[in-house]
């Protein structure tokens, strides 16, 4: 079994700060890893996936995360954060397994840019 | 995410009524997922479909709900006898048939279900 915990629940931040959402892992099996962003009232958009290879992978709106297999971790930052980065951010993994992408979620990280 | 279309978007039902809830996949994809996400929790997966096959609902409750995906036509999620605890958002995601590797899937733009 996998799990995902989202070692915050909410994160507040001054505007063009950095920041960094964490999140840990736990799985038996082999995981393709991601991070998607959630604006109000709307549904997921996919910020970035690890797969394999450079364990750092850069996403859109200038978000990157570092896979670090011995901590089983994957953290997400910017180095600037803007008012439109406030969101819900969620971790999620998916095993290896036979040809679909059963995700697993965390519980989620709210951004809070202020000005 | 564009193309995974969802409606309605918002749906309001009173405890004991139906609702059914339509996802049509991106063009191209013949896989859907339903995944449902609580007040303030992350999304839990509920069933996987091929078209005319549930491969895999392992997170579906076991009484009320049911998944289809048919030949023709959209995806249903179906909720009988509506509680207050299924007060949530639903969403569909899809994927294209699996060719090797990872299959990413791609949201739609989710259907709140308010039960009063």
């Amino acid at each position: 079994a996998q799990s995902v915990t989202q070692l915050d629940s909410q994160v507040p931040v001054f505007e063009e700060a950095p920041v960094e959402l964490r999140c840990n892992y736990s799985s038996s099996v082999s995981v393709y890893l991601f991070w998607y962003v959630q604006y109000p009232n709307q549904g997921l958009q996919l910020l970035l996936k690890y797969l394999s290879g450079s364990t750092l992978v850069k996403g859109i709106n200038g978000f990157e995360a570092e896979f670090n297999k011995s901590q089983t971790s994957f953290h997400l930052r910017k180095p600037s954060v803007h008012i439109s980065d406030t969101a819900e951010y969620f971790c999620a993994v998916s095993p290896f397994s036979g040809g679909y992408n059963k995700l697993i979620f965390g519980a989620g990280t709210r951004l809070a840019v202020h000005p | 995410n564009a193309g995974v279309m969802q409606n309605p978007r918002h749906l309001v039902r009173r405890r004991g009524q139906e609702a059914r809830l339509r996802c049509s996949p991106m063009k191209g994809h013949s896989h859907v997922y339903w995944y449902r996400q609580l007040p303030e929790e992350g999304l839990k997966f509920m069933v996987y479909l091929q078209k005319e096959n549930i491969i895999d609902e392992s997170g579906m409750p076991k009484e009320r709900f049911s998944a289809e995906f048919p030949k023709e036509g959209p995806s249903i999620l179906r909720i009988q006898q509506v509680v207050r605890g299924d007060s949530a958002a639903y969403f569909c995601a899809s994927s294209p048939q699996f060719r090797g590797g990872e299959n990413t899937i791609y949201f739609g733009e989710g259907s709140w279900l308010t039960v009063v």
